[in-house]
């Protein structure tokens, strides 16, 4: 069975700061993997997704993750956070595209000025 | 409307009651799936609708859930004799495009208390 594991349910960064935001997967097969943001009073937005083809994937706002199947890990990346960014991030796995995706508990990012 | 329309917003209820919540998808997606976020825990699949295919209902955890499509638009998740543990935000979600150009809108989901 699919499962995501997601390290640490808040981190703290300062403004201009690097944000790195964990994430480790299950799969019995080649998975599909998510990254979904959610501010405040709104709902779930994709932020980037890993289907096939090139391992680092790029996406709104300035994210990147990478798919590192040896660790099996998709980590989110920003070299540099703003406040806009402070949300909460979910990490999450299909074995069936975007059919039962299956998510992390979340994470909520904290940016101070 | 422009995205995923979910009704109401909160909803306070007494242990054993019914309660129905509601989910417009975006116009013309196809794919409707609703989702349960517990307190501490992660986004639990409930139910997938499918276009006239029928839904994949795995995920319900038990029968006291059923969730209805009608005309290929909205749908209603059903929770009979309402427990405390099904305390949770209900998220709804619509897609049109399957495959690898699939895109999942979410709602803004329904704060459901079971006092």
């Amino acid at each position: 069975a699919q499962s995501v594991t997601q390290l640490g349910s808040h981190v703290s960064v300062s403004e201009g700061a690097l944000v790195l935001l964990r994430c480790n997967y299950s799969s019995s097969v080649p998975p599909y993997l998510f990254w979904y943001v959610q501010y405040p009073n709104q709902g779930l937005q994709l932020l980037l997704k890993y289907t096939t083809g090139a391992t680092l994937v790029k996406g709104i706002n300035g994210f990147e993750a990478e798919f590192k199947k040896s660790e099996t890990s998709f980590h989110l990346t920003k070299p540099s956070a703003h406040m806009s960014d402070a949300a909460e991030y979910f990490c999450a796995v299909s074995e069936y595209g975007f059919q039962k995706l299956v998510f992390g508990t979340g994470t909520r990012l904290l940016v101070s000025p | 409307g422009a995205g995923v329309s979910q009704s109401p917003s909160n909803k306070v209820t007494e242990k054993g009651k019914d309660v129905e919540l509601r989910c417009d998808p975006i116009s013309g997606h196809t794919a409707l799936y609703w989702y349960r976020q517990s307190l501490g825990q992660g986004l639990e699949f409930l139910i997938y609708f499918q276009g006239n295919s029928a839904p994949d209902k795995s995920g319900l955890p038990s029968d006291r859930f059923s969730a209805e499509r009608t005309g290929g638009s909205v749908s209603t998740l059903t929770i009979q004799r309402t427990q405390q543990e099904d305390s949770a935000v209900y998220l709804c979600a619509s897609s049109f495009v399957q495959g690898e150009n699939e895109k999942l809108f979410f709602g803004s989901g329904t704060q459901l208390s079971v006092l």
